[in-house]
């Protein structure tokens, strides 16, 4: 089945401690996003990329790195400086220049301890 | 930079009933997409339906259909025949048309439907 698959569902940080969140497609998607969802907010834009070896900020990157080694894959951390990492984390795939949307992976919810 | 209002935080309907779910939206560009995601308690975003901004007809997919009025940039989401399997959040999201082509997001509206 194609889809994309996010691990772990949860996953717990402690304090200054780098955590990696997983992204796996196997839709042959070039583009890939990270989103991050609070309570009563929408989703917002940490970090996309369109091709592999490349990846660009979004609207809330501070405090997360990505890295787009595979097309299949787009792993997000997040850093210690993150200060507020406690959310819930979405990835996302599309064909980049289509009329296709966006589609998501399962999530992981990520909390402090 | 474009944003997304949905005004209404929360919405209840009576099963088999029509409800509609409003958006309106801000930007300069004259070619986007729109779309409606479903996020049920299991948080998967699930796709409902989709309007290209250059396309006057509004899109209906099953017992969902949009109200697109470009000129007021406003964006709602009628669902006729009410099901319990709709009670989920509902995002209105824009998308440009190139670019990042990153979705931009409104805060959501949770509906609830009663039996």
């Amino acid at each position: 089945d194609g889809g994309i698959t996010q691990s772990p569902k949860y996953l717990f940080r402690k304090e200054g401690q780098n955590v990696t969140l997983s992204c796996e497609q196997n839709l042959n998607h070039d583009a890939m996003y990270w989103y991050r969802q609070d309570p009563g907010q929408g989703l917002r834009l940490i970090y996309y990329s369109q091709i592999v070896n490349d990846f660009q900020k979004g609207d809330i990157a501070e405090g997360y790195s990505v890295s787009r080694e595979k097309k299949e894959s787009f792993p997000l951390t997040v850093t210690s400086a993150q200060k507020n990492p406690t959310a819930f984390y979405l990835c996302a795939s599309s064909i980049a220049n289509s009329q296709e949307t966006q589609y998501f992976g399962p999530g992981t919810r990520l909390l402090v301890l | 930079a474009q944003t997304v209002t949905q005004s209404q935080p929360e919405m209840s309907v009576q099963e088999a009933e029509t409800v509609t779910l409003s958006c309106t939206y801000d930007t300069s560009e004259s070619d986007y997409y729109l779309f409606w995601y479903k996020q049920p308690p299991s948080r998967q975003m699930i796709l409902v339906i989709r309007q290209e901004a250059y396309k006057q007809q509004n899109a209906t997919e099953n017992r969902f259909s949009v109200n697109f009025q470009k000129a007021a940039k406003s964006f709602s989401l009628k669902i006729s025949d009410s099901q319990l399997g709709d009670a989920a959040m509902y995002f209105c999201a824009y998308r440009s048309r190139g670019g990042s082509e990153k979705l931009v997001f409104g805060k959501g509206t949770k509906l609830t439907v009663n039996p």
